[in-house]
């Protein structure tokens, strides 16, 4: 089963922040997180391990939540640049395969 | 290093019609996988490989074959196109997990696909 992404949409004027919420229903290994740009192929941001440490660069971080199988990405002081669909994946078996949720789409306004 | 590169990069197919989409990456990687993109639906995973001569099915097998001949290579192949498999197709590649690790998976540039 796909991860449940919330909120499906957000805009957001620049200097603004967001929050980005992901859940499963399985137990997982991993969260890995992704930005998409229109026309192009998503990119990786960050990845979140079970028992492991929240995580974050510049102005962006994330989060873990083992017991409720979620996961928060956090965009403080919104750039124009974060522009764009965001998609955790989530690794529960082998292979890391990853099972993506069906985005968020993010857009930042002057 | 090119990292994952794909070919090709568009593509209008007839109902029927076959076609190979090519996978290549140049970081050794021992994972690759395929997926389709479609409007409101996130990436979803066709068929995937944990090293060379190795194949698995995904998410949405059905349709779809594969073959990983070479480590570095992945193709995708549509037997007999349908409209149903009109979408972008992403090849991805990744380290194998280690215990207490995760990798990324590199993402292709895509190909988008459009079966008339």
């Amino acid at each position: 089963q796909q991860p449940v992404q919330s909120p499906q949409a957000v805009i957001l004027r620049e200097g603004e922040d967001a929050v980005i919420n992901c859940s499963s229903s399985k137990a997982l290994y991993s969260v890995h997180w992704y930005r998409q740009k229109h026309g192009e192929a998503p990119v990786f941001l960050m990845i979140l391990l079970k028992g492991g440490e929240q995580k974050g660069h510049e102005k962006i971080s994330a989060s873990f939540n083992e017991k409720k199988q979620q996961s928060s990405l956090y965009l403080t002081a919104s750039q124009l640049s974060y522009s764009g669909t965001y998609f955790c994946g989530t690794e529960a078996g082998t292979a890391s395969k990853l099972t993506f949720g069906t985005g968020t789409r993010l857009q930042v306004t002057l | 290093n090119a990292g994952v590169t794909q070919t090709p990069k568009f593509r209008v197919l007839k109902t029927g019609q076959s076609m190979t989409l090519l996978c290549a990456q140049d970081m050794n990687h021992e994972y690759m996988y395929w997926y389709r993109q479609d409007p409101g639906m996130g990436l979803r995973l066709i068929h995937y490989s944990v090293g060379e001569g190795t194949t698995a099915k995904g998410e949405v097998p059905d349709g779809y074959n594969v073959s990983r001949l070479k480590k570095q290579n992945f193709l995708l192949g549509l037997e007999s196109a349908a409209p149903s498999q009109t979408s972008v197709y992403f090849c991805a590649s990744s380290y194998p997990r280690l215990a207490g690790e995760g990798y990324e998976q590199f993402f292709g540039p895509g190909t988008r696909l459009t079966v008339l």
